[in-house]
């Protein structure tokens, strides 16, 4: 089945400083992959629409130059979260769509502890 | 009214009882509809999906979809305390996903 995995699992960090998060699709190409993000006991945020090639689309209230996403290849998107500040501590996950397109496949997720 | 929505929770049940977990939709365009199971700390992971009304059974899960009523069911028999976790219900018009906020199940042993 599609998988997909993402790097690093945790992360801590000083405030002020950037932070990438890869995202991978292991066994499927992925034109289009999805960054969440996930407060204690909430559910899913979709923050971005990350597209190959192309410049990610953002949601509504999220900052795109604070939160850069490239997609530049079929198989890995990053996040960096840029100047990282404690309100930006979060659980981060990636998704894709797996080869019957409708359904998402989610990675490990990314643990950001921002000190 | 919030296009995808879960009881709230939490539940906890014992070890070997019968959940049913219940999903409501407000768009009856909305055409895969989708569970996934999300332990604490991880990413989710789908569980089951069906796109017709209808049961769709998996093991000890069945997902049941009833579209005319808009609202999606999964059933788990014979919890297990591995069972324990967030289960959240999704829904999909044109590659567009929804999430409602989860449902918070603990079996106990």
């Amino acid at each position: 089945g599609a998988v997909v995995s993402q790097h690093p699992s945790r992360v801590i960090c000083k405030s002020g400083t950037s932070v990438k998060i890869e995202c991978r699709s292991l066994d499927f190409q992925a034109t289009t992959m999805f960054w969440y993000r996930q407060f204690p006991k909430q559910s899913l945020m979709l923050m971005a629409t990350s597209n190959e090639g192309s410049k990610a689309t953002y949601e509504q209230g999220v900052e795109k130059d604070k939160f850069l996403i490239n997609h530049a290849s079929l198989t890995l998107s990053t996040l960096t979260v840029t100047s990282a500040h404690p309100e930006d501590s979060s659980f981060y996950i990636c998704s894709a769509r797996g080869n019957s397109g409708s359904v998402l496949v989610f990675g490990p997720g990314t643990r950001l502890t921002v000190l | 009214q919030k296009e995808v929505e879960q009881d709230p929770g939490p539940l906890s049940v014992p070890e070997g009882a019968i959940v049913s977990l219940n999903c409501t939709y407000s768009n009856s365009a909305f055409q895969y509809f989708m569970w996934y199971r999300q332990y604490s700390r991880k990413g989710p992971e789908l569980l089951m999906y069906t796109y017709s009304s209808g049961n769709k059974e998996d093991g000890r899960f069945t997902a049941q979809l009833n579209k005319a009523s808009q609202y999606v069911s999964l059933l788990i028999r014979d919890s297990q305390p591995s069972d324990s976790a967030t289960y959240l219900c999704a829904v999909n018009l044109n590659n567009d996903m929804r999430f409602g906020a989860g449902t918070r199940l603990t079996v106990k042993p």
